[in-house]
């Protein structure tokens, strides 16, 4: 049973560009949520994604989008990077919306120069 | 503002003492609260979680403790093993929403 997965492993962008990130939940969830981790800071929640719609917003600029797929996989698109941009991107998974347990994949880390 | 404090960075302990790991949140409408522990590049992994409505929850080795008046919760690690050092993240959820504190970085001494 495949757990959280999430590509690419690593990734480096300059100012400016546009970058997309990629998730695929754990086999049965429904659920999936995004979050920033910087270094040395806590996983900061971005949205939540449920139904292919966006159910739940953190505080983040429109420059950070989202897809859920009738898969359930899920998309993270960021736009005009910016230099605070770089860090862990987590995608985690539920069983549903109001499952508080979730598991999280391995993380993609993002470098913008 | 932070809604969720994990004020100690870091924490020794010795093998088969007690860990305790503390955190504190200042968000009344949490109604949830998880521990989540994070080797070296891999994600955050669910360990314990408590329902707003309970005061303590125990599964093995690890218990999780909830004072709502003080708006304080930790984890005790009975006895800690050099397997349980890692990063430990306390999260508090709000409708499904969770907010995670920095982390603490427990180091078991054999």
């Amino acid at each position: 049973d495949a757990g959280v997965t999430q590509s690419p492993t690593h990734l480096i962008k300059t100012r400016g560009q546009q970058v997309t990130l990629r998730c695929s939940p754990k086999s049965g969830h429904d659920t999936v949520s995004w979050y920033q981790q910087a270094l040395g800071q806590g996983p900061q929640f971005i949205f939540q994604y449920y139904e292919e719609e966006e159910r739940q917003r953190g505080n983040f600029p429109d420059r950070f989008s989202g897809h859920q797929f009738p898969n359930y996989s899920s998309e993270l698109n960021v736009n005009a990077l910016l230099l605070g941009d770089s860090a862990l991107y987590l995608c985690a998974s539920s069983l549903d919306r109001g499952d508080y347990e979730q598991y999280f994949g391995p993380g993609t880390r993002l470098t913008v120069t | 503002d932070q809604q969720v404090k994990q004020n100690s960075p870091s924490l020794s302990v010795q093998e088969g003492r007690i860990s305790i790991l503390n955190c504190d949140y200042t968000n009344s409408m949490f109604d949830y609260f998880l521990w989540y522990k994070k080797y070296p590049a891999e994600g955050p992994t669910f360990l314990i979680s408590i329902s707003s409505i309970k005061d303590k929850n125990e599964d093995g080795r690890f218990t999780v403790f909830l004072n709502k008046s003080a708006k304080h919760l930790s984890l005790h690690i009975v006895p800690s093993q050099p397997g349980d050092s890692a990063v430990y993240f306390c999260a508090a959820s709000d409708a499904g929403k969770s907010t995670f504190g920095d982390g603490t970085t427990l180091t078991v001494k054999p």
